[in-house]
């Protein structure tokens, strides 16, 4: 069983480019996370996505980001224009359901290193 | 809000030295807690978890005690290698209707040496 895949793992752009960040959650699972982490900090959280519907973006900024899950292929995370403050790694993770009274653990993938030059 | 405070790093350890690294929330409600584990230049991995109070998750000769009563989730180990040396978050989660995201401490570095 694969696990969680990302890519591509790492990423070039200029400043005012696009970036768009795939992630395959593992087989059977229909929940993705996307998470940013910045240079020598902790993971922070970015959006919530399931099968097309945006659960929660409270983690997403306002501009020039975006995420979608479509019913077939692999979630996308967009930035568009990015700036030299987005240079990140961007991690996904996945799992197979919400539960109540359990947590559902979360399976990350290896991540998308983006530096903005 | 939620939020996780962990030692700062970097932690330099000799190999088989007794490792801590503390680790202390704050939260409504009942969260779930976690420590991960990533090595360079890899994604993070889920080293244990425990999800109710006086719940103590272990794993890898890796051990943690979820206590209520000091919001504390403090990750130990008896015996550290030099395979150790990784970067380790302390996380929680808590339920609520809009799904389970992980809120997370800022990471401890520990380097063990040979």
């Amino acid at each position: 069983n694969a696990g969680v895949m990302q890519n591509p793992r790492h990423l070039v752009r200029r400043r005012g480019q696009e970036a768009r960040l795939r992630c395959s959650p593992m087989k059977g699972h229909s929940h993705v996370y996307w998470y940013r982490q910045l240079p020598e900090e902790g993971l922070k959280f970015m959006v919530y996505l399931q099968k097309e519907n945006i659960i929660d973006e409270s983690g997403m900024p306002k501009e020039r980001f975006s995420a979608e899950f479509p019913k077939e292929g692999p979630s996308i995370l967009r930035i568009q224009q990015v700036v030299r403050g987005d240079s990140a790694a961007y991690f996904c993770a996945s799992s197979p359901r919400y539960g109540q009274g359990e947590m559902d653990e979360q399976y990350f993938g290896p991540g998308t290193r983006l530096t903005v030059t | 809000g939620n939020s996780v405070t962990q030692m700062e790093g970097p932690v330099t350890l000799s190999e088989e030295a007794f490792l801590t690294i503390n680790c202390t929330y704050t939260a409504t409600g009942y969260p779930s807690l976690f420590w991960y584990v990533q090595y360079p230049g890899e994604g993070l991995q889920l080293l244990l978890k425990a999800t109710k109070a006086d719940d103590k998750g272990s794993n890898k000769g890796f051990e943690a005690t979820y206590r209520k009563e000091t919001t504390s989730f403090h990750l130990e180990k008896g015996s550290v290698q030099v395979s150790d040396s990784a970067v380790y978050f302390c996380a929680l989660s808590a339920l609520k209707a809009a799904g389970n995201k992980l809120t997370f401490g800022g990471g401890t570095r520990v380097l063990v040496k040979p």
